[in-house]
């Protein structure tokens, strides 16, 4: 079991620039979460998904962001233009059907400058 | 709005001491309270706990739940330098599957 598996490990890019974070949930599960974490504020949900269908984005900040699962083994997050405030640690997370032992990836690190 | 809250924000001990961490948590329909432990990636599962009074143990860490007063313990002991790490608390409610976390507890074990 490769765990989830995030990439890019690390984002630097320019204020303006699209950025796109990609995952791969573990085999089997059902439910794709999209967090993202700063000093600021914490471990913050984004958005979920399960069954591929996103059931709660009310965390996306705004327009900028958006969020696709097109199948079972893979999501993206996309920002667009990013900004210098959307530097934080993105985790994507999943699980099989019941909340709890959720597995993280080892998250993306971005920054805009 | 569901709230979790956790103290200290920050602890420094020496090798070999004992640490309790603390949640409190504002839900509305609990289902379940989960400890999590960060070091330099991603946060790693430790406990989920459902019922009141009774101790999730693992080696020298153990955790329980007061669904009366709303709040969870985590409790280390004979600390060692490996357990520095940012401990995060998350509740979750019945139907939903999203966690909401609590700031995190960023224990720091001096050797």
């Amino acid at each position: 079991d490769a765990g989830v598996i995030q990439s890019p490990r690390h984002e630097v890019t320019e204020m303006g620039q699209e950025v796109t974070l990609r995952c791969k949930p573990i085999s089997g599960h059902n439910s794709l979460f999209w967090y993202r974490q700063t000093m600021m504020r914490g471990l913050e949900l984004l958005i979920y998904f399960n069954n591929n269908v996103p059931i709660d984005d009310s965390g996306m900040p705004e327009d900028r962001f958006s969020a696709k699962m097109p199948n079972a083994s893979f999501s993206t997050l996309k920002i667009q233009p990013s900004e210098p405030r959307d530097s934080a640690v993105y985790f994507c997370a999943s699980i099989r059907d019941t909340a709890y032992g959720y597995t993280f990836g080892s998250g993306t690190r971005l920054t805009v400058v | 709005e569901d709230k979790v809250v956790q103290s200290p924000l920050s602890l420094v001990v020496h090798e070999g001491d004992t640490v309790t961490l603390n949640c409190s948590y504002e839900v509305t329909n609990f289902r379940s309270l989960l400890w999590y432990k960060q070091e330099k990636k991603a946060p790693t599962f430790l406990f989920m706990l459902t019922s009141s009074g009774i101790e999730k143990k693992s080696g020298r860490l153990s955790s329980i739940l007061d669904k009366k007063e709303l709040f969870s313990i985590l409790n280390i002991t004979a600390t060692q330098t490996g357990d520095s790490a940012v401990y995060l608390c998350a509740v979750t409610r019945p139907g939903a599957q999203k966690l909401v976390f609590g700031q995190g507890t960023r224990l720091t074990i001096n050797p």
